[in-house]
């Protein structure tokens, strides 16, 4: 069965541009999680997706915004985009949050440089 | 809210035992989750912990202590590949979200 899959797997962008990035979970996770990694600062929550409703936000500004699908594909969206976003950015599937069993599933991630 | 503290690094050599320990706070407690990830890699699940005590999968086994919030996870016969960050990460209520450690980097050495 296929694994979680992100797109684009590298881009960059310069400050000010904004950016959407696209995950498609495994087949029947109704559940989506974003999290942003940087060097050091291991991985930071931005969002929580389940059957299309935000089920959680991290502390991160406006700028950052994500949605998802009714066929549980999620997209987050980055706008006016600082040096400080340069980052992999990672998304997680489970059945329901892997609430009962701990386990999510990450895609490879996007990995987003901003000049 | 939630914080995690875990070493940053540690360095063992090859066919010893390593442990790694978390320890943590939060408003309630769902189970403390342990994840591998390798340079250039996906975070991979290797064990979770909702009740105390000692859970074994192969040469890793993860414990919890919920009164002293704390756990460990525990890496035996290590190998060159066991080489990679490792995460602790908890859920603090059904309707929170896995809350990550920020790794230890380890690194086994011949």
């Amino acid at each position: 069965k296929a694994g979680v899959t992100q797109t684009p797997r590298y881009l960059i962008k310069t400050r000010g541009q904004q950016v959407t990035l696209s995950c498609s979970p495994i087949s029947g996770h109704r559940s989506v999680s974003w999290y942003q990694q940087t060097p050091g600062q291991g991985l930071q929550f931005l969002f929580e997706y389940f059957s299309e409703t935000q089920r959680n936000k991290g502390n991160f500004p406006g700028r950052f915004s994500g949605r998802q699908f009714s066929n549980s594909r999620s997209e987050m969206n980055v706008s006016t985009l600082e040096l400080g976003d340069s980052a992999l950015y990672l998304c997680a599937s489970s059945l329901a949050g892997g609430r009962d069993t701990g386990e999510l599933f990450f895609g490879e991630g996007s990995r987003l440089t901003v000049l | 809210g939630q914080s995690l503290e875990q070493p940053s690094e540690v360095t063992a050599v090859e066919g010893a035992i390593v442990q790694i320990n978390c320890t943590y706070q939060t408003s309630g407690f769902y189970g403390l989750s342990w994840y591998q990830q390798h340079d250039g890699g996906a975070p991979t699940f290797l064990s979770y912990n909702a009740l105390d005590g000692l859970e074994e999968t192969g040469r890793f086994s993860s414990f919890l202590s919920r009164s002293d919030s704390y756990g460990y996870l525990l890496l035996q016969e290590l190998q060159m590949k066991d080489s990679a960050s490792y995460f602790c990460a908890v859920r603090g209520s059904g309707n929170t979200p896995l809350v990550f450690g920020k790794g230890t980097r380890l690194s086994v050495i011949a």
